[in-house]
């Protein structure tokens, strides 16, 4: 079982925008602003698409933005692509101090 | 290019030992901690443990512990990852991925290696 839950699926037509849940208890998501989201396509290893809450890499879409309040972060993804189906996962540091790390479940994005 | 490439995929019998190679290129290798997660079929990530390439130190997930071990090989810029007493639940995708600490996250991963323990 995940630490941190996030919706098992979410779905949204090209154009429109969706956002992902992510929940975990504190101090996992709600104490730390280290929340970072992965995409991940069939047979691919993750990407990294937003770090510390709410930032992102060099070369990833400002199409992706990330948030949180109190214990529940959210990846939003605006304007949706065929390209942007795929699953994706949250992570938090379960220990700043030893650098254990939690990930959610996974939400499997549909682009209809 | 900055890159983890991982050994090939595994079979093994239940009770048996595997032993999964990520190999580092590009960037200084002892820079940044190498963590192992694993991925069941359908599942989400699973963290395993982690290893700084400079110290060798190591810190496992408490489910891992005993049956896990770390290591890496600094002059070929290789971190390995053992895990012993193989159960058919231990079937999975495993990964090394690089933890880069101005992100407080994981912008490397390797390819990922299969695993499957079946007798």
């Amino acid at each position: 079982q995940s630490a941190l839950t996030q919706p098992a699926s979410v779905s949204g037509s090209p154009g429109q925008s969706i956002t992902i849940s992510c929940t975990g208890p504190s101090p996992d998501v709600g104490n730390y602003k280290f929340v970072s989201w992965y995409q991940q396509h069939p047979g691919k290893a993750p990407k990294l698409m937003i770090y510390d809450v709410s930032y992102r890499p060099s070369g990833v879409s400002n199409r992706f933005s990330g948030s949180k309040s109190g214990n529940t972060a959210s990846l939003t993804i605006s304007g949706l692509q065929a390209e942007d189906e795929a699953d994706y996962y949250c992570s938090s540091y379960a220990s700043s101090s030893t650098l254990n790390v939690v990930f959610g479940g996974g939400t499997k994005l549909t682009v209809l | 290019q900055v890159q983890l490439v991982q050994s090939g995929a595994e079979v093994k019998k239940p009770g048996a030992s595997v032993k999964v190679s990520c190999k580092a290129s590009g960037y200084t290798f002892t820079d940044y901690y190498i963590y192992w997660v694993r991925q069941a079929p359908g599942q989400g990530p699973e963290w395993m443990g982690w290893i700084n390439p400079n110290s060798g130190g190591t810190n496992y997930a408490q489910k891992f512990q005993g049956r896990v071990t770390m290591t890496r090989d600094t002059s070929i810029t290789t971190a390995y990852m053992e895990l012993s007493r193989l159960r058919s639940d231990d079937t999975a995708v495993y990964y090394c991925a690089s933890h880069n600490p101005v992100y407080n996250a994981f912008d490397i991963w390797g390819q990922g290696t299969m695993v499957t323990v079946s007798s």
